[in-house]
């Protein structure tokens, strides 16, 4: 058990520009969650993968982003043209039953 | 007014102090709840994990359910400065799979 794993740690980017992270969960987790975190605020729920089906998906996650589960093991979360209120940390857990997440390291994204 | 509201602190305590943590919550049918500890840049790491109401321990932790208050608590006995840290509550409805989080309460242990 490695844990759950986020790529990149960081990442720097110009506003208007394309970004995807990548997520490897706990291997026997079928359930994978993103959320994303602003400095002094809670981690806010954008997407749930139940093995490869994203089964629901938060009002947060704009046209701009998409979110992807091939194969039911890693995913990807892509966003479009970004903004610079996309400036968070990017945050991806799993679990193997409801409840109990494991969540990664994030991905800190800053847009300038 | 949020779902789940937690004071942000700082809670500022000396070493070896019980230190009680707090979420209260607006939502009548949320059912399971985590209780989530979070150093500076990192991913939150998970604590306990409970269902409905009750207490249940683990180690120098204790989590307190109390839906009928809709009010929940983390209790630290024997507080070390390893345990400061941002501590986040978070809970959920039966049938979804979306937790909501507080905003976290800063925890400093002073040595």
């Amino acid at each position: 058990d490695t844990g759950v794993s986020q790529d990149p740690r960081h990442k720097i980017t110009k506003r208007g520009q394309n970004v995807t992270f990548r997520c490897d969960p706990i291997s026997e987790h079928n359930r994978l969650y993103w959320y994303r975190q602003t400095l002094g605020q809670g981690p806010e729920f954008l997407t749930y993968f139940q093995n490869e089906a994203q089964l629901e998906k938060s009002r947060l996650l704009s046209d701009r982003f998409s979110a992807e589960r091939p194969k039911g093991s890693f995913s990807t979360l892509e966003i479009q043209r970004t903004e610079q209120g996309d400036s968070a940390m990017y945050l991806c857990a799993s679990s193997l039953v409801e409840g109990g997440y494991t969540f990664g390291s994030g991905t800190r994204l800053t847009v300038v | 007014q949020k779902e789940v509201e937690q004071d942000p602190g700082p809670l500022s305590v000396p070493e070896g102090a019980i230190v009680s943590l707090n979420c209260t919550y607006s939502n009548s049918a949320f059912q399971y709840f985590m209780w989530y500890r979070q150093y500076s840049r990192k991913g939150p790491e998970l604590l306990m994990y409970t269902y409905s109401s009750g207490n249940k321990e683990d180690g120098r932790f204790t989590a307190q359910v109390d839906k009928s208050s809709k009010y929940i608590s983390l209790f630290i006995r024997d507080s070390q400065p390893s345990d400061s840290a941002t501590y986040l509550c978070a809970m959920t409805a039966s049938g979804t799979y979306k937790y909501i989080f507080g905003t976290g309460t800063r925890l400093k242990v002073l040595a």
